[in-house]
């Protein structure tokens, strides 16, 4: 079985413009969920989609946004880009539960966006 | 504020040693616990995880160690190995809920 993929694997943008990330979770997996991870923050939660609906919300400002279609495969945008939002993007799939939560999380190699 | 503290940031063991891996957490409403291994270039991948109705579970050469009275869960890696040299991250959820608290992360380093 595939795993968890992402594209792009490598992003560098400048600062005010907008970045679209994709994953495509593991199939049958209904759940994706997308984190930060940065030398000084750690891993940090941003949202998790489950059957296109965002069911859970990070501590992240708005331009952090993200969408699921109904193949599972998730997108998030963050929209004018700051120097501190180089990082690596995870998004991570799970089958999903049906009274919420997850159950296991599969992450994949990331995106790593670099802002200049 | 930090839901999962872990220690040490770093370790470096000799090749058959013992690594150990502690972390603590104030939430007493977690109630699951895994522990990742990331290695450079990689995403995390799940190693092995406890629930709080067990003392210890054991896959392998890797042990989750449980203390629900003192809210800490550590991780020991038996017969460590050069190949078992990456980032170890613990994390916590609670029931129902869809997202994980990392601790900040170990780098390990198992030298022959």
């Amino acid at each position: 079985k595939a795993g968890v993929t992402q594209t792009p694997r490598y992003l560098i943008k400048t600062r005010g413009q907008q970045v679209t990330l994709s994953c495509s979770p593991i199939s049958g997996h209904r759940s994706v969920s997308w984190y930060q991870q940065t030398p000084g923050q750690g891993l940090q939660f941003l949202f998790e989609y489950f059957s296109e609906t965002q069911r859970n919300k990070g501590n992240f400002p708005g331009r952090f946004s993200g969408r699921q279609f109904s193949n599972s495969r998730s997108e998030m945008n963050v929209s004018t880009l700051e120097l501190g939002d180089s990082a690596l993007y995870l998004c991570a799939s799970s089958r999903g539960l049906a009274g919420g939560g997850t159950g296991t999380q599969y992450f994949g190699p990331g995106t790593r966006l670099t802002v200049l | 504020q930090q839901q999962v503290k872990q220690s040490p940031q770093s370790l470096i063991v000799q090749k058959g040693g013992i690594s150990i891996i502690n972390c603590a957490y104030e939430n007493t409403a977690f109630d699951y616990f895994p522990w990742y291994q990331q290695f450079p270039g990689k995403g995390p991948a799940l190693l092995i995880a406890i629930r709080p109705d067990v003392s210890e579970k054991k896959e392998g050469r890797f042990t989750i160690s449980f203390n629900k009275s003192a809210k800490q869960f550590s991780l020991h890696i038996m017969d460590s190995q050069p190949g078992d040299s990456a980032t170890y991250f613990c994390a916590a959820s609670m029931p129902g809920a869809n997202n994980l608290f990392f601790g900040t992360g170990t780098r390990l380093t198992v030298i022959p």
